[in-house]
């Protein structure tokens, strides 16, 4: 399959490094959130998701951080590897069955 | 299955003809979405089943798409007389219930060209 997403915005990091990946979301009432990680020619996966009475929740070399003041959610990865080069988007949850996703950061690793 | 699973992964058709696009969700999960994804594009809705209720069909583009869910599980969307503009991945996500806490969980995208 193609790469999805040829103009979004880059991220290049280097091995080892610990990337930021930033997403403002829309809707002050939004209390769900996730963050997924597309690779190239595959679908969308869940890496972590965060509830609007948390700031921050981490996960496995991943931490998310909300701040819902400026409505803003980061995903943070810690020692960044090759395996990690995908496109991130966050996703928002304001109760309802209908989620509002991002368009995406491309993340590059460079070796 | 362990996840959601779709078919056919790819699908190249000639203008005109119907194609048809399989989902099976995730064992249990009621809940059932269609989105389409073109290049350069974030996720778009096009349809949303839960249990018996009637579906939301508000995202369909137009009366050439569309999608059923029978027996609560396996859903098919179909597109008639398919156009280029058509061409994209196509991706079936279910969960478990609706709402906050409900993650969606992706299939792998069944890739549509229109030649």
């Amino acid at each position: 399959g193609e790469s999805v997403g040829l103009h979004l915005p880059t991220l290049s990091v280097q091995e080892g490094d610990n990337s930021i990946i930033n997403c403002a979301y829309s809707n002050s009432a939004s209390d769900y959130f996730i963050w997924y990680k597309q690779e190239s020619g595959k679908g969308p996966q869940f890496i972590i998701d965060i509830r609007s009475n948390m700031d921050k929740r981490q996960g496995q070399r991943v931490t998310v951080l909300l701040n819902k003041t400026v409505k803003h959610l980061s995903l943070q990865i810690a020692a960044t590897q090759p395996g990690d080069s995908a496109v991130y988007f966050c996703a928002e949850n304001s109760g309802t069955y209908k989620y509002i996703f991002g368009t995406g950061t491309r993340l590059k690793v460079l070796a | 299955g362990a996840g959601v699973s779709q078919s056919p992964s790819n699908k190249v058709t000639e203008k005109g003809k119907d194609v048809e696009l399989r989902c099976d969700p995730i064992s249990g999960h009621t809940a059932l979405y269609w989105y389409r994804q073109s290049l350069g594009q974030g996720l778009e809705f096009l349809i949303y089943f839960q249990g018996n209720s009637a579906p939301d069909k508000s995202g369909l583009p137009s009366d050439r798409f569309s999608a059923e869910r029978t027996g609560g599980s396996v859903s098919t969307l179909t597109i008639q007389r398919t156009q280029q503009e058509d061409s994209a991945v196509y991706l079936c996500a279910s969960s478990l219930g609706q709402g906050s806490g409900n993650t969606i969980y992706f299939g792998e995208g069944s890739w549509l060209t229109v030649v």
